[in-house]
């Protein structure tokens, strides 16, 4: 699976956007990119998932470069309970996760 | 709530000790997975099932037995164990087909201090 980069730390305020960078640069044509969170001492949760084109569902939206390099979680108006761990996963078999970035939304 | 429950949510156990994790999922999936968190490390699979078959078995120690009776049901059977052990065990359940066995849905874990 492709490696993936995502900053460690991030801030956004309360009612505003939150945006999530990810680089995948050795991503391959048949790997999907995969966004899930978890929120401290909880199990992780599935966010949204995509191979090529732009995603949208009820909790964020997922923007892929044309060239499939990186990505972007948008979480449109981010509120207190959004504060968690978020894993950019890069895969075409099974997950794995890392490091991820700490989002904390704060009021 | 995820559909997904485990038990215990917290187990301390000796390390002579047999000791039994038990996640059950009420979404219809057909596959289960046991994931290890460790403190400052990432998420470790351990286990898959898929239609009750283990298909994949990520060299972890036979300290830890899987048993997967029918497609709602996964159990940890834990012997043996070392303080290294102690961890959050996840549980997590998805349809078996490719297309959908990335979409997990996660237990919220038992955590575990093996002495």
């Amino acid at each position: 699976d492709a490696k993936t980069t995502q900053p460690p730390s991030m801030d956004c305020a309360e009612g505003r956007a939150a945006n999530l960078p990810c680089n995948h640069s050795t991503i391959s044509g048949n790997e999907y990119v995969y966004w899930y969170r978890q929120i401290h001492s909880q199990g992780p949760q599935y966010i949204i998932h995509g191979l090529k084109n732009n995603e949208t569902n009820e909790m964020a939206s997922l923007i892929i470069t044309e060239d499939r390099k990186s990505s972007t979680l948008i979480l449109p108006h981010a509120t207190l309970r959004d504060t968690a761990v978020y894993y950019c996963i890069v895969s075409d078999s099974r997950l794995t996760f890392g490091e991820g970035t700490q989002l904390t939304v704060n009021p | 709530e995820t559909g997904v429950t485990q038990t215990p949510r917290h187990l301390v156990m000796g390390m002579t000790n047999k000791k039994s994790l038990k996640c059950e999922q009420h979404l219809g999936h057909n596959a289960m997975y046991w994931y290890k968190q460790s403190a400052k490390k990432p998420l470790e699979l351990m286990f898959v099932y898929s239609l009750e078959e283990r298909v994949e078995n990520n060299s972890v120690p036979s300290r830890f037995s899987p048993e997967c009776p029918n497609s709602s049901h996964l159990f940890l059977h834990l012997h043996t164990l070392q303080p290294e052990d102690s961890a959050l065990y996840l549980c997590a359940s998805s349809h078996s087909g490719r297309a959908y066995w990335n979409e997990q849905f996660f237990g919220p874990g038992t955590r575990l201090t093996v002495l």
